[in-house]
C-alpha cells in the first residue's frame, strides 16, 4: 500500500511537496501521474526522479528510505490536479499499486 | 493515442465490453493495462495483458468476472466485463505499458476513459 496526504494547498509561485510512503519503496521505482478531471492521466516523473520529455522543469522527484516525494517548485494555476504515485506490487497479489492520491489546490 | 469506448449504463449482473483503439505506436510491441477510478476514489489497477496477448493479469476484485484480450491486427484492446456489481461503477482508463526498462513497470500513455455505471 502507498500512502499519500489527501490534500496539499499552495499559493502560486510557492513550492508543493507531495509524499508517497510505503515499506517496499526502497526496493521499487516510483512513478508519478498528474490527473485532471475529464482528462487522461499524465506521467510527470519516472523512476523516482526522471522527468519525461515535455514535462516542465518545476516538477522533480526525490527519495529517502520508505518515502518518495514529488516537488513542484513555483506552482502555477495549471498544476491544480490530483497526483498519484505508482509502483510495482511485490506482494504477488497484483501487478501495479497506486498511491491513495493527493489533491493539489492552488490558492 | 488511446481511445476508449463501450461504456454505459448496465444493470447489476449484466455484461459490458469495453474497447480501446490505439494509434501512433506499434501496438503489438507493448503490454496494455486497464485502470479504473470509482466515484470519489483514486486510481485502481484492473488488468494487464502481455504484448502478444498470451498472458493476462487481473486484480482480485475482478478475477473470474472480467476477461482482457487484444487484437493486434486491429490495434484494439478489449475488456469483457460480466456479473457486474454496483462496485464496478467507475471511469475505466486504457493505458500503454512503457516497455522500459521492461514490461510491467509503468504506463506512459493513457486514454481519457469511458464511464461504466452499474445501476438498477
Amino acid at each position: 500500500e502507498l500512502t499519500q496526504p489527501p490534500s496539499v494547498s499552495v499559493s502560486p509561485g510557492q513550492t508543493a511537496r507531495i509524499t508517497c510512503s510505503g515499506d517496499a519503496l526502497p526496493n521499487q521505482y516510483v512513478y508519478w501521474y498528474q490527473h485532471k478531471a475529464g482528462q487522461a492521466p499524465v506521467l510527470v516523473i519516472s523512476k523516482d526522479r526522471e522527468r519525461p520529455s515535455g514535462i516542465p522543469e518545476r516538477f522533480s522527484g526525490s527519495t529517502s528510505g520508505t518515502t518518495v516525494t514529488l516537488t513542484i517548485t513555483g506552482v502555477q494555476a495549471e498544476d491544480e490536479a490530483d497526483y498519484y504515485c505508482q509502483s510495482s506490487d511485490n506482494t504477488g497479489t497484483s501487478l501495479f499499486v497506486f498511491g491513495t492520491g493527493t489533491k493539489v489546490t492552488v490558492l | 493515442e488511446l481511445l476508449e469506448s463501450g461504456g454505459g449504463l448496465v444493470q447489476p449482473g449484466g455484461s459490458l465490453r469495453l474497447s480501446c483503439a490505439a494509434s501512433g505506436f506499434t501496438f503489438s510491441d507493448f503490454a496494455m493495462t486497464w485502470v479504473r477510478q470509482r466515484p470519489g476514489k483514486g486510481l485502481e489497477w484492473v488488468s494487464t495483458i502481455s504484448s502478444s496477448g498470451g498472458i493476462t493479469y487481473y486484480a482480485d476484485s475482478v478475477k473470474g468476472r472480467f476477461t482482457l484480450s487484444r487484437d493486434n491486427s486491429k490495434n484494439t484492446l478489449y475488456l469483457q466485463m460480466s456479473s457486474l456489481t454496483v462496485g464496478d461503477t467507475a471511469i475505466y482508463y486504457c493505458a500503454k505499458d512503457s516497455g522500459v526498462p521492461a514490461a510491467y513497470y509503468f504506463m506512459d500513455v493513457w486514454g481519457k476513459g469511458t464511464t461504466v455505471t452499474v445501476s438498477s
